[in-house]
């Protein structure tokens, strides 16, 4: 079982440079998260979809875009990166029900140069 | 507003030690849940437990044991005769709303040392 995959695990980019990550699921999941982790500061939620072709501002979603084009998919965009933009992303995903745990992927670590 | 506090940043413990980390929250909700998750070295977040407002049992799975008291907005998570695997940090989270809040607050997480 893949659960809540993760592309790509790791990427380096230069300032002002633009990139996707894509998180897929395949536990047919309404509901789907992006997160940044940062030292000292836990998991700060970005954006996130309640259905597929519906996103929503999280806590944090300031140069960052996302689409949700289909269920499966939860893409998260950077159009422009910047260094404070560094960090580790998290995916997750949940079904219906309420309060129901997310599930994460294993996080994509992002450097901006 | 909502808030999850895990005031310990980190904690050293001798493998075999019992240990305890404490999670406090806020909410003016009456209807929440609250989830503790472990993120090990290899940096996956893994779902521990689920603990509703209206269940103030206790809980025990194996070696680990949740103590929720709502009376101290608390949730702690215990760790019986800690293991080197159990080194890892871990989150504590709140979700509210009796309809169904789709965001979770996590606390700022605990790093646990399990030392052999």
């Amino acid at each position: 079982n893949a659960g809540v995959t993760q592309t790509p695990k790791f990427r380096v980019l230069k300032t002002g440079q633009s990139m996707t990550l894509l998180c897929a699921q395949d536990m047919n999941h309404e509901y789907m998260y992006w997160y940044r982790q940062d030292p000292g500061m836990g998991l700060r939620l970005i954006h996130y979809s309640v259905g597929e072709g519906t996103t929503a501002k999280g806590e944090v979603p300031d140069g960052y875009n996302v689409s949700r084009l289909k269920k499966q998919n939860f893409l998260l965009g950077l159009e422009s990166a910047a260094p404070s933009q560094t960090s580790v992303y998290f995916c997750a995903s949940r079904p219906t029900g309420r309060h129901q745990p997310q599930h994460f992927g294993d996080g994509t670590r992002l450097s901006i140069l | 507003a909502q808030k999850v506090t895990q005031a310990q940043t980190e904690i050293s413990v001798v493998e075999k030690e019992d240990v305890t980390l404490d999670c406090v929250y806020e909410t003016r909700d009456t209807t929440y849940y609250l989830f503790w998750y472990k993120q090990p070295p290899s940096g996956e977040l893994v779902f521990l437990i689920r603990r509703n407002s209206f269940d103030e049992q206790n809980e025990i799975s194996g070696r680990y044991s949740w103590n929720f008291q709502k009376s101290t907005s608390s949730f702690n998570f215990t760790i019986t005769a800690s293991q080197v695997v159990d080194s890892a940090v871990y989150f504590c989270a709140l979700s509210e709303g009796i309809s169904g809040t789709y965001k979770y607050i996590f606390g700022t997480g605990t790093r646990l040392k399990v030392l052999a």
